[in-house]
């Protein structure tokens, strides 16, 4: 059984200096979900995205950001110009859109950036 | 604009004994409620969800009630176990992909 898997897990990098991350979603699942977690707070959501297509954006999506998915599958969130403020857990998770169960989105282990 | 709520921070309960976790929200559009349990340095983990048109569901040890008029939810777990000590956050589903998320609650099971 392969659930949402990230890359890398940790990422230390200086102000500054772009980042890319990966997600891999389980691999039946339509519906692909990047998040933001600071200490003591729930997952903020930033973007989602239905087969290949970005259906939306958060206004926490800065210009800084931006997220692909290009076949469907893994999808990955690069952040240009890394801020300290940017420094967070970044959780991506997947759903199978229609599920009678309020499609549950399952969650990857997160990639946690600290920017110096 | 915190939609979720969660109120208590932290929570420590005897093994055994029954655990609740609460949860208020503000919109009324929410169509389904989820509560997730995440352990240190792992994504969260989803235990049990809700329909908006529901008052209960039930999962093993896990039970959900949603109560609309309040709009309030708890989550029931009974007995709990100290695998259950973990943060546990509560979800809430509009238009079934935009999901908001509260702070969390820590909760301890001591043996």
């Amino acid at each position: 059984d392969t659930g949402v898997s990230q890359d890398p897990r940790h990422k230390i990098t200086k102000r500054g200096q772009n980042v890319t991350f990966r997600c891999d979603p389980i691999s039946e699942h339509n519906r692909l979900y990047w998040y933001r977690q600071t200490l003591g707070q729930g997952p903020e959501f930033l973007t989602y995205f239905q087969n290949e297509a970005q259906l939306e954006k958060s206004r926490l999506l800065s210009d800084r950001f931006s997220a692909e998915r290009p076949k469907g599958s893994f999808s990955t969130l690069e952040i240009q110009r890394t801020e300290q403020g940017d420094s967070a857990m970044y959780l991506c998770a997947s759903s199978l859109a229609g599920d009678s169960s309020g499609s549950p989105q399952y969650f990857g282990p997160g990639t946690r950036l600290l920017v110096l | 604009d915190q939609q979720v709520k969660q109120n208590s921070p932290s929570l420590s309960v005897q093994e055994g004994r029954i655990s609740i976790l609460n949860c208020d929200y503000t919109n009324s559009m929410f169509d389904y409620f989820l509560w997730y349990k995440k352990y240190p340095a792992e994504g969260p983990t989803f235990l049990i969800s809700i329909s908006s048109i529901k008052d209960k569901n039930e999962d093993g040890r896990f039970t959900v009630f949603l109560n609309k008029s309040a709009k309030h939810l708890s989550l029931h777990i009974v007995p709990s176990q100290p695998g259950d000590s973990a943060v546990y956050f509560c979800a809430a589903l509009v238009n079934n992909n935009d999901m908001r998320f509260g702070a969390g609650t820590r909760l301890t099971v001591k043996p």
